[in-house]
C-alpha cells in the first residue's frame, strides 16, 4: 500500500492570500497523479489527473506541478477566496491490479478568512 | 441530470444488524467504488467493481459485502461483523478503472 503524504494538515489563510501544499508520494511504479476539491457538506469534486513528470496544470486560479522522479506534487491557490475553503486531497495511482486503486492523503484543510 | 446518488443520508444501525447502503449512478460508468472515511483518515477503499457482477476487495473489506447485478447500482451491505462500522461511507464511479473517479454525496452511518 502507498505511503501518502499531504502537508501541512490545516491551513488557514487571508482572503487575497496565495498559498500552496504538498502531496508526497513513494514514486516507484508511478501512473497518475489525482488532486481533488472537497467542500463541506458537498461531494469530493475532481480537480486535476496529472501523469507525466513535469506535468503542469491549471484551473482558474489553481494550479498544479508534478515530479514523479522524486514523488512529490504541489497545489498552488492564488489569491484565496472564501470559496476556496475546502479539504484537499491527492491520490495516486500505480501500475497493475490492485496496486491500481487510488490511494488517498490525508488530504490539507484550507480555510480562507474574508 | 447525470450524477452518483446515495442514499439514506443518515443510517442507524442496532448492534447485530446487517444493513445496506444504496449507491445509484446513471453516468453509463462500468466502474464503481466504496470507501469509508473515518475522522483524521484518508479514504479508504472497501470494495470495488470494474464491470458488472464482478467484484473484488479492498483495503478493509471485511464486515462488509457487495453485490453488481446492474451496471447503475452497487449496494454496500455493513454487516454484523464490522465491529466498528460508524463513519462516513463515500461510493464513487469511474468509466473505468484507471479514469477519474466522481463521488456521491455520502452517507453517514451511526450505530445506536
Amino acid at each position: 500500500i502507498l505511503n501518502v503524504e499531504q502537508s501541512p494538515q490545516s491551513l488557514h489563510v487571508q482572503e487575497g492570500d496565495s498559498t500552496n501544499f504538498t502531496c508526497s508520494f513513494p514514486s516507484s511504479n508511478f501512473y497518475a497523479l489525482h488532486w481533488y476539491r472537497w467542500e463541506t457538506a458537498k461531494s469530493p469534486e475532481a480537480l486535476f489527473v496529472m501523469t507525466l513528470n513535469g506535468d503542469e496544470k491549471k484551473k482558474g486560479r489553481i494550479s498544479a506541478t508534478l515530479n514523479t522522479k522524486e514523488g512529490y506534487s504541489y497545489l498552488y491557490i492564488k489569491g484565496s477566496q472564501p470559496e476556496d475553503s475546502a479539504t484537499y486531497l491527492c491520490a495516486p495511482r500505480n501500475y497493475g491490479g490492485s496496486q491500481g486503486n487510488l490511494i488517498f492523503g490525508k488530504g490539507t484543510k484550507l480555510s480562507v478568512k474574508p | 441530470d447525470g450524477g452518483i446518488t446515495q442514499s439514506p443520508k443518515y443510517l442507524f444501525r442496532k448492534e447485530g444488524q446487517n444493513v445496506t447502503l444504496s449507491c445509484e449512478q446513471n453516468l453509463n460508468h462500468d466502474a464503481m467504488y466504496w470507501y469509508r472515511q473515518d475522522p483524521g483518515q484518508g479514504l479508504r477503499l472497501i470494495y470495488y467493481s470494474q464491470i458488472v457482477n464482478d467484484f473484488q476487495k479492498g483495503d478493509i473489506a471485511e464486515g462488509y459485502s457487495v453485490s453488481r447485478e446492474k451496471k447503475e447500482s452497487f449496494p454496500l451491505t455493513v454487516t454484523s461483523a464490522q465491529k466498528n462500522p460508524t463513519a462516513f461511507y463515500l461510493c464513487a464511479s469511474s468509466t473505468d478503472s484507471r479514469e477519474t473517479q466522481y463521488f456521491g454525496p455520502g452517507t453517514r452511518l451511526l450505530v445506536l
